[in-house]
């Protein structure tokens, strides 16, 4: 059945080493999103991509990078330039002409 | 700079009660507001507000949005322990090259007890 996925669900790193979130949807959207949330904050963007080979920084996308070589897949890098990269990690997509955006499980990420 | 401001930040009712959530806003080219649960893990979405004075209703769960005044509520009656969740509320603009994006507000923290 169609959604969103995520993995893995908990990852740890040490600091130094750069991470690659996985978010894959099957739903055939084309806008999709990644957002990080802190404890007790709300959700905040990273990057987005409207279209396949095209991505626009968020409010908070220092430290990240990301890809969007297939419509289906919206790989996130957390680099070892972010400066706190511990927090729990949305991915989301939403339908052609739709403003909803639907979430994937998360990924909480440790970094010590 | 957007700005989204949800209250109470937590609220702890029991069984039964009443809640009204609310939700304000200061964004530009602002398109529409959506409504999020969050338990744990992923939001799941509620509702979205385009037209101002029009009740977007689901079972216990009922919003609203004033365009004028730049806010939105969100009431739950018979609150059930289920409800014990974060209230998010988000709007969505219009960015004139890239399409739309969310800003969310910090949420609202409600646990309902037995």
């Amino acid at each position: 059945d169609g959604g969103i996925t995520q993995s893995p669900k908990y990852l740890f790193r040490k600091e130094g080493q750069n991470v690659t979130l996985s978010c894959e949807q099957n739903l055939n959207h084309d806008a999709m999103y990644w957002y990080r949330q802190d404890p007790g904050q709300g959700l905040r963007l990273i990057y987005y991509s409207q279209i396949v080979n095209d991505f626009q920084k968020g409010d908070i996308a220092e430290g990240y990078s990301v890809s969007r070589e297939k419509k289906e897949s919206f790989p996130l890098t957390v680099t070892s330039a972010q400066k706190n990269p511990t927090a729990f990690y949305l991915c989301a997509s939403s339908p052609p002409q739709g403003y909803e955006q639907y979430f994937g499980p998360g990924t909480r990420l440790t970094v010590t | 700079e957007d700005k989204v401001v949800q209250s109470p930040l937590s609220l702890v009712v029991h069984e039964g009660d009443t809640v009204t959530l609310n939700c304000s806003y200061e964004v530009t080219n602002f398109r529409s507001l959506l409504w999020y649960k969050q338990e744990k893990k992923a939001p799941t979405f509620l509702f979205m507000l385009t037209s101002s004075g029009i009740e977007k209703k689901s079972g216990r769960l009922s919003s609203i949005l004033d365009k004028k005044e730049l806010f939105s509520i969100l009431n739950i009656t018979a609150t059930q322990t289920g409800d014990s969740a974060v209230y998010l509320c988000a709007v969505v603009r219009l960015k004139e090259t890239s399409g739309s994006r969310l800003t969310f507000g910090e949420g609202t923290q409600l646990t309902v007890n037995p």
